[in-house]
């Protein structure tokens, strides 16, 4: 299995709060991206990072921000948690050099925002 | 841009008998195509993939997939369900040659019945 971890796994937080999830690869791939799963809407892209300090927009940007100061580590913030963003999330990683595209994924997050 | 239709959101089927989730895929370029499945409370894992070469492709635990071009479909098959295949599965596409930001389905929840 890929070396993906997130943390912390569960979390309940109040609207207004920020929320800061970590996604942890031992991998050394190039590509991590963060994903959020809510039924009947699948898998949407938030934010993706092509590299240390490079990072870009996906679908479901709004109320996001992001960080990646080292390749093992993608930040996901929540400045100002809403009920909206009850969700579950997903870190994912890829490698370019594999040329498949191939993405591996962690466990989840599964946040509730009271 | 390329898009993913999973068309059913949910298959019953009983145990021991056969199954085909759906997929269909819109793209002006040449595409990669993946199948993932997700388990209860876990993250998405590879099932199988096509980048080129064979049409039909298959994964180690019975599962196949077959790339047809003119239909742009990449339906998922097995001959005879297990219990264990419960989940939900994905099917998504990248632009091959470069994108690695994949469009996934929406998903399709299989639920295999005694």
């Amino acid at each position: 299995d890929a070396g993906i971890t997130q943390s912390p796994r569960h979390k309940v937080t109040e609207t207004g709060t920020p929320v800061t999830l970590r996604c942890h690869q031992t991998e050394n791939h190039r590509y991590m991206y963060w994903y959020r799963q809510d039924p009947g809407h699948g898998l949407r892209l938030i934010h993706y990072s092509y590299g240390v300090k490079d990072t870009d927009k996906g679908e479901v940007s709004d109320g996001y921000s992001v960080s990646r100061s080292k390749t093992e580590d993608f930040l996901l913030t929540l400045e100002s948690a809403t009920s909206s963003q009850t969700s579950v999330y997903f870190c994912a990683i890829s490698e370019s050099s594999s040329g498949s595209n191939e993405q591996f994924f962690g466990p989840g997050t599964r946040l509730t925002v009271l | 841009a390329q898009s993913v239709t999973q068309l059913d959101s949910q298959v019953p089927v009983f145990e021991e008998a056969p199954v085909e989730l759906r997929c269909n895929y819109s793209s002006s370029v040449s595409v990669y195509l993946f199948w993932y499945v997700q388990y209860p409370n876990q993250g998405l894992q590879l099932l199988l993939k096509y980048l080129s070469g064979s049409t039909l492709v298959e994964s180690i635990n019975g599962f196949e997939a077959e790339f047809n071009k003119s239909q742009t479909s990449f339906h998922l098959r097995k001959p005879s369900v297990h219990i264990s295949d419960t989940a939900e599965y994905f099917c998504a596409v990248s632009r091959s040659g470069g994108s690695y930001i994949p469009t996934f389905g929406r998903g399709t929840s299989l639920i295999v019945h005694p």
